[in-house]
This record gives structure tokens, sequence and C-alpha cells, in this order.
């Protein structure tokens, strides 16, 4: 199976500022035949549901402020906020969905510093 | 608008049953995958089981393994999660997640609201 670790398990990001949010895989999630990488991102405000904010590792959801932005390839990836808004914050999980069991990060919290 | 509704939650004792429900809206529910997530209290997301769209295909994390079974109706436009012999650590709130895709392999893209399930004597 394919674990999937985060880091940090939380920061405190000063408003405007840009906010780092790495995931790791223990396998890579790209899949050779299409070059795909299959690892997405969501973020979770507090008393909601998960969110899908990036899919492909990379490719951003409809309506999802541009601040965001998914990067990496292989077993590394990156989630960045590029300026911090107040409502940005919450838990943000990344997910590999190319083999069963999907598995998810242990999740990242964002604060306000 | 996609809606994912859950229902059936509650507080069970150990080693009793459940079902729960997830009654889907706004979009061809025949024509996507669906899955259960779960999320104990204060702790992250845990891949429960999933289906493909026509219910051919169906796979479990080795947690739930032999004593919960996901099941749907298209006709009724309902996903099920049976759940047997539960024990104090499937206490969590239980989503229905709709697969963007047929069921294997695809982002999950709405979710519904939860239903907290207690498992306690």
């Amino acid at each position: 199976d394919i674990v999937m670790t985060q880091s940090p398990d939380s920061l405190a990001v000063s408003l405007g500022e840009r906010a780092t949010i790495n995931c790791k895989s223990s396998q890579s999630v790209l899949y050779s035949s299409n070059n795909k990488n299959y690892l997405a991102w969501y973020q979770q405000k507090p008393g909601q549901p998960p969110k899908l904010l990036f899919y492909w590792a990379s490719t951003r959801e409809s309506g999802v402020p541009d601040r965001f932005s998914g990067s990496g390839s292989g077993t590394d990836f990156t989630l960045t906020i590029s300026s911090l808004q107040a409502e940005d914050v919450a838990v943000y999980f990344c997910q590999q969905y190319l083999t069963t069991p999907q598995a998810f990060g242990g999740g990242t919290k964002v604060e306000i510093k | 608008q996609v809606q994912l509704v859950e229902s059936g939650g509650g507080v069970v004792q150990p080693g009793r049953s459940l079902r729960l429900s997830c009654a889907a809206s706004g979009f061809t529910f025949s024509n996507y995958g669906m899955h259960w997530v779960r999320q104990a209290p204060g702790k992250g997301l845990e891949w429960v089981a999933g289906l493909w769209y026509d219910g051919s295909n169906k796979y479990y994390a080795d947690s739930v393994k032999g004593r919960f079974t996901i099941s749907r109706d298209n006709s009724k436009n309902t996903l099920y999660l049976q759940m047997n012999s539960l024990r104090a650590e499937d206490t969590a709130v239980y989503y229905c997640a709709r697969d963007s895709g047929f069921g294997e392999s695809w982002p999950l893209d709405y979710w519904g609201q939860g239903t907290l399930v207690t498992v306690s004597a």
C-alpha cells in the first residue's frame, strides 16, 4: 500500500505571506502510460467536509483562487498558497488515487500568525 | 447542483450493526463511482470503501474488510454502507464522496456533510 506523509503538521503564516505544504508518497504516483501524477489536494475548514482543490497534482479545480498552486511529480509534491488570506485557515490533505486503497496524508493545519 | 446527503448515523454498541445511506441528486448517479471516507474525532481522513458506477467492482480498506459492505441502488440514486461487528475504533464522521470518474483512480470531487457514528457501550 502507498503511504502518504505530509509536513509540517501545522504552520502559522502572516496574512499576505507564503505558505508551503509538502507531501511525500512511499511509491511513485506517476503513471507512465499517461504521464499523470495521481495526486490530489483537499482543503477542510472547521465543521465542513473536504473540498477538492487540485488533481493530477497541479490541475486547479474550478473556482479555486489562483493564489493556490500545486506542483511536484513522482513521490514529492507541494501545495503553495502565495499570499495567505484569512479564509485560507484550514487543514489541507494530500491524497493518492493511483492504487487501492486510496490514501490520504495526515493533514497540515494552516493558521494565521 | 450536486448534493450528497448522508443519514443513518448514531450511537451503537460494540458488536452491533448499522447501515448508512447517502442520497445523491443533481447529477446522473449511475455514471459515477462512489466512496465512503471517514474521519475520527480530531483526526485525519481515512478512505473506507469504494465501488464502480455500476456496482460491479467494490474495494475496501483492510481495517473494514469482512465487516463492512458498500452497495448502491442506481434506481434510487442512493449509496449504502452496511457496517457489522462495529468496534470503538470505527467511531468517526462518515462522508460519502463522488468519484469524478467511473469508480477507480479518480479524485473525489463532491462530498456530503457527513454522518457521525459513535460506537460505545
